[in-house]
């Protein structure tokens, strides 16, 4: 089955700074990478997926890279803010099912 | 819409007891999961539901029974609660079909088992 390895588990940058976090895949079937966001006490939210057909989608601020090759996906957060302070969890699609199989997680502090 | 809503919030349960957690959805969404949240494992799969009537397992379906008698409920039950199954329970929904589609989740069911 899929297996989902992401990182760093904890990311702290000064606010209008770039975050990134990184997360690998280990099927090649798996053809949908989405990204969501949990604050303190609250449901996860998707921000933002990605397709295995397209390799970087952008919305604003946050952008996703995907690397079929290998097998690497990662979100990019620009200019961040301290509403940006959350767990971010990656997630891969297995190929064929509607199963998600999730990231750790990586919990983002951003500072003023 | 109210979208996806859980019941109970909390729950503290004595080890040997049993319980249900319910989940409903709004969203005439076919496909529905739950999932626990246990610090720095992620969200892991428990069982899940392609459709009314059926059910199947997940990454870690131990312990845990489902059912999924009307499309918009998926019943997540605890038989016999031990202390590992402490965690924060999420159910979730997405859209049937072949293509990826987005999974919205309920607020969570805080469950503490002593």
């Amino acid at each position: 089955g899929e297996n989902v390895e992401q990182h760093p588990s904890t990311l702290s940058v000064q606010e209008g700074d770039s975050a990134v976090i990184k997360c690998t895949y280990s099927d090649s079937a798996s053809n949908y990478f989405p990204w969501y966001k949990q604050e303190l006490g609250k449901r996860p939210q998707l921000i933002i997926d990605i397709r295995s057909n397209v390799g970087e989608k952008k919305d604003q601020r946050i952008a996703v890279t995907l690397n079929k090759t290998a097998k690497h996906f990662s979100l990019h957060i620009t200019e961040t803010q301290p509403e940006d302070s959350a767990v971010y969890f990656c997630a891969a699609r297995e190929g064929g099912f509607q199963k998600l199989v999730f990231g750790t997680g990586t919990r983002l502090l951003v500072s003023p | 819409n109210a979208g996806v809503t859980q019941t109970p919030k909390f729950r503290v349960l004595k080890t040997g007891q049993s319980m249900t957690l319910l989940c409903a959805q709004d969203m005439n969404h076919e496909y529905m999961y739950w999932y626990r949240q246990d610090p720095g494992m992620g969200l892991r799969l428990i069982h899940y539901s392609v459709g009314e009537g059926t059910t199947a397992k997940g990454e870690v379906p131990d312990g845990y029974n489902v059912s999924r008698l009307k499309k918009q409920n998926f019943l997540l039950g605890l038989e016999s609660a031990a202390p590992s199954q402490t965690s924060v329970y999420f159910c979730a929904s997405s859209y049937g079909g072949q293509g990826p589609s987005e999974q919205y989740f309920g607020p969570g069911t805080r469950l503490t088992v002593t």
